[in-house]
């Protein structure tokens, strides 16, 4: 079975903070994303990643960066957190070239608090 | 248009009962398409893929795609209380690299 692990559950962080969020995938898989979920507005893309050290802006890239060095680990900073991006945090991987075919798996989530 | 588009509900639906989701897509050129289980406070968790037109079974979970028409839909037979979830419909774009589009999930509620 695939793992994706991400390392906090919950997350309060207070404004202007330089915060981290990372995921770690066990299963080899080429392509990473991070989403962020809120009430009504359904999952949302920020940022992926189909290589080491290569990321593509999602839909919503703004006040984010991201980091993957390592193909199993791929990273989401909030440079300087805002309120408004208080939300729950899903990362997501699935396999490379045949990643057209695959479906995306999900770790448990990060529920982040900016205060 | 969106991408990806599901009715909201929720949908009510007596225990034993067959629950009916339904998904249509707008990219005509969709290869894979899947079906997310989504408990409240949860990460979505996948349940189905389907990948050719008909129909594909799984335990009391049926998908069937119509690539024709655009659609994807998702049956629960025997509907059971621990089914109430959202059920997120995703669809893999062929271009632009490998992203999934999710549609915005339909909750279902069924009833003891």
């Amino acid at each position: 079975d695939v793992k994706v692990t991400q390392s906090s559950r919950y997350l309060v962080k207070r404004t202007g903070e330089k915060v981290f969020l990372e995921c770690v995938q066990d299963m080899d898989h080429e392509n990473m994303f991070w989403y962020r979920q809120d009430p009504g507005l359904g999952l949302r893309l920020i940022y992926f990643s189909y290589d080491v050290k290569m990321k593509e802006k999602g839909d919503i890239p703004e006040g984010y960066s991201v980091s993957r060095e390592k193909k199993e680990r791929f990273s989401l900073i909030l440079e300087s957190a805002s309120t408004n991006q208080t939300s729950m945090y899903l990362c997501a991987s699935s396999l490379g070239q045949a990643g057209r075919f695959q479906p995306q798996h999900f770790g448990d989530g990060t529920r982040l608090s900016i205060l | 248009q969106k991408e990806v588009e599901q009715n909201s509900g929720p949908l009510s639906v007596p225990e034993g009962a067959i629950a009916s989701l339904n998904c249509t897509y707008s990219d005509r050129v969709s290869q894979s398409f899947f079906w997310y289980r989504q408990y409240s406070g949860k990460s979505p968790e996948l349940i189905m893929s389907i990948y050719s037109n008909g129909d594909k079974e799984d335990g009391r979970f049926t998908a069937q795609l119509n690539k024709a028409s655009q659609y994807v839909s998702l049956l629960i037979r025997d509907s059971q209380p621990s089914d109430s979830a959202t059920y997120l419909c995703a669809v893999n774009k062929p271009t632009g690299g490998f992203k999934t589009i999710f549609g915005a999930g339909t909750r279902l509620f069924v009833k003891a």
